[in-house]
Parts: structure tokens; C-alpha cells; sequence
């Protein structure tokens, strides 16, 4: 069963910061959200992860909701090289990675 | 600093021919190992994976298989292609099944005629 729920596709001008939804409302108490992307033709790339605050790192932010029913990807200034589908998973510490259909980030110059 | 490998990058093949995709990685001991599938216009599906040598589970009941012959090795088989069969193949290896990150590489593209 699908843990989490993504649009399946979204268009951001480049420059602009890329806010990418997903809603994970059956999450559980010790379950991680965890972010990578997968650019056409390679393997998928780690962004981020968290539990229950807010993360950043130098490739993007992570907004988590309180209830934690819900979190936001953030691109702050999205590029052409972002185009890619962007996998939100939810999973225990010791579960294994399952992919769902993401959303495809489309970049437009 | 850790590398994986995979090959052949493409492959086409008859319907009913064997196969045999390896991946092996660099620079780490006993990763766990994890063989996807993408088809295309699909998402990634989780085919096997090995937390060691001779260990391994199957998550999808099919045609294929996999085996760890050595710590950093990751082997894919087939005796006989399906059509269905065609598509993305990823190898990924992680420290461990808690760790955050899982690497993944290059790929292969089968393609089953």
C-alpha cells in the first residue's frame, strides 16, 4: 500500500524556489521521511530526511507539519538540472527504501 | 570514497535467452545490497536485497533471481527472458538497512525482444 501521495507532476520558473507536497497521513510515530530524485536515465540521488523538525542542507529544505501528516521539499532556486521526479518515502529505521511515483519537476527556463 | 558499478549499461535480448547483470561496489564492506526494477513510464520497484554473503530476500515473486557470491558482489539472473522483463535495472548498496542513504548506480537498460 502506498504510504505517501504526490502530485504527479508540477512546473516551477527557474530561479524560483520549487515547493514539492507530499502527504504521508498514516504515518507512524518512529517513520522517517526521506526525499530523492531521479534524473532522467541515472539512479535516484538522496536529498533529505527527517522525523519531526524542520532539516536543511545544501541541497534543499524540509518542512515537516506539526502533526506530521504532511511535508514540503524545497528547492530555493531551482535550476534547469532540477528537472527531475522527486520521491517522497516514509520508513521505519530498519525498513527497507519503496519508491513510489513521485512527482515530475518540470524546470522551465 | 565508495564507487558502484554496474554492466553491461544496455542490453537487448531474445525472448527466452538467459541474463546475468552484475553490480559490485567499492570502497566499504558488507554494504546491504539492493537490486530495483524501473519499467518504463513506471516507479521503482524493489526486486531483492542482501544484508550478506549468500543472504538473500525476494520481494516480488518472478522470474528472476539474485545472489551475493562475494561481500561486494551482486549478481542478477535469468534462465529465461519475458518480455515483461524489459527495463531499468538499478543496483544500490547502503551501510545498513537503518542508515539514511542507499547509492545508487549507473543502471541497465534491458531491452527483450
Amino acid at each position: 500500500d502506498a504510504k505517501t501521495t504526490q502530485p504527479t507532476s508540477m512546473d516551477c520558473a527557474e530561479g524560483r524556489a520549487a515547493n514539492l507536497p507530499c502527504n504521508h497521513s498514516t504515518i507512524s510515530g518512529n517513520e522517517y521521511v526521506y526525499w530523492y530524485r531521479q534524473i532522467h536515465s541515472q539512479g535516484p540521488q538522496y536529498i533529505i530526511h527527517g522525523l519531526k523538525n524542520n532539516e536543511t542542507n545544501e541541497m534543499a529544505s524540509l518542512i515537516i507539519t506539526e502533526d506530521r501528516k504532511s511535508s514540503t521539499l524545497i528547492l530555493p532556486h531551482a535550476t534547469l538540472r532540477d528537472t527531475a521526479v522527486y520521491y517522497c518515502i516514509v520508513k521505519g529505521r530498519d525498513d527497507k527504501i519503496i519508491f513510489g511515483k513521485g512527482t515530475r519537476l518540470h524546470i522551465l527556463p | 570514497s565508495q564507487t558502484i558499478h554496474q554492466w553491461p549499461a544496455t542490453l537487448v535480448q531474445p525472448v527466452g535467452s538467459p541474463l546475468s547483470l552484475e553490480c559490485t561496489v567499492e570502497g566499504t564492506s558488507n554494504p546491504n545490497l539492493y537490486w530495483y526494477r524501473q519499467a518504463a513510464g513506471r516507479g521503482l520497484q524493489l526486486l531483492f536485497y542482501s544484508v550478506g554473503i549468500g543472504q538473500i530476500s525476494s520481494e516480488v515473486p518472478q522470474n528472476l533471481s539474485a545472489s551475493r557470491p562475494q561481500d561486494r558482489q551482486f549478481i542478477l539472473s535469468s534462465k529465461k527472458l519475458l518480455l515483461s522483463d524489459s527495463g531499468f535495472y538499478l543496483c544500490a548498496w547502503s551501510v545498513s538497512l537503518s542508515y539514511n542513504e542507499q547509492f545508487f548506480g549507473p543502471g541497465t537498460r534491458l531491452t527483450v525482444l
